[in-house]
């Protein structure tokens, strides 16, 4: 089982329209969350992070996280093409140095048509 | 703020040859990160430098594979000698989090090195 997984996608929306891309993961002492998008040829770009359950709202963008079902999802409202790239979610793992290290799943790739 | 910066942007070099990878991280960030991205993959972490100290060098190939941070602000990683497999975009990322701390620890990635071994 990978630490972190992703759907590699892609995922088609329309314009507009809501995009949900979803992401589990294995450690449960994982207490940070992260959504980066990369859009081709281009290096991950922070666009949301997370620690407690629930929603967190910026913009068009929310973030869900769920610890009981280790479970991370971004959804993006209003979707539009520029949203179009590869979405990565990364997890804070505890290593026993007593640092963090992030681990990311492989991407979702996002199409969004016009 | 002037965020993580890389060089070279490219590199092409045959296999059996030697490169080095520069990194500046964002003013006054402790901690210091080499991600190798190979093509439909998310970026995988090398090492990671807490100031000028190695935190985690598990999945550096430590054979080929040396990294440095000086005086706890810049950074190279080094391939002696290059294989095919090394093909990749090498990313610097830095972040603001030191020991200790549970929650948080947003990275920042540079422009990354874009590495093709021939």
């Amino acid at each position: 089982q990978k630490e972190v997984e992703q759907n590699s996608g892609p995922l088609s929306v329309p314009e507009g329209a809501i995009a949900s891309l979803n992401c589990t993961y294995s450690d449960r002492g994982s207490q940070s969350f992260f959504w980066y998008r990369q859009y081709s040829g281009k290096s991950p770009e922070l666009i949301m992070s997370i620690y407690s359950n629930g929603d967190k709202e910026d913009g068009r963008f929310t973030a869900q996280l769920n610890k009981a079902s280790q479970y991370v999802s971004l959804l993006i409202r209003d979707s539009q093409p520029s949203d179009s790239a590869t979405y990565l979610c990364a997890v804070n793992r505890r290593m026993n140095t007593g640092f963090q290290k992030l681990v990311f799943g492989t991407g979702t790739r996002l199409l969004v048509s016009p | 703020e002037a965020g993580v910066a890389q060089s070279p942007r490219y590199k092409i070099i045959e296999k059996r040859q030697s490169v080095a990878f520069w990194c500046n991280p964002i003013s006054g960030h402790a901690t210091l990160y080499w991600y190798q991205q190979i093509l439909g993959q998310g970026p995988k972490l090398l090492i990671q430098f807490q100031n000028n100290g190695v935190v985690d060098d598990s999945q550096l190939p430590k054979d080929r594979f040396s990294a440095e941070r000086l005086k706890g602000v810049d950074s190279t990683l080094k391939i002696q000698p290059a294989k095919l497999e090394d093909s990749a975009v090498y990313l610097c990322a830095s972040s603001l989090v030191t020991s200790g701390v549970t929650i948080g620890n947003e990275q920042f990635f540079g422009p990354g090195t874009r590495l093709t071994v021939l």
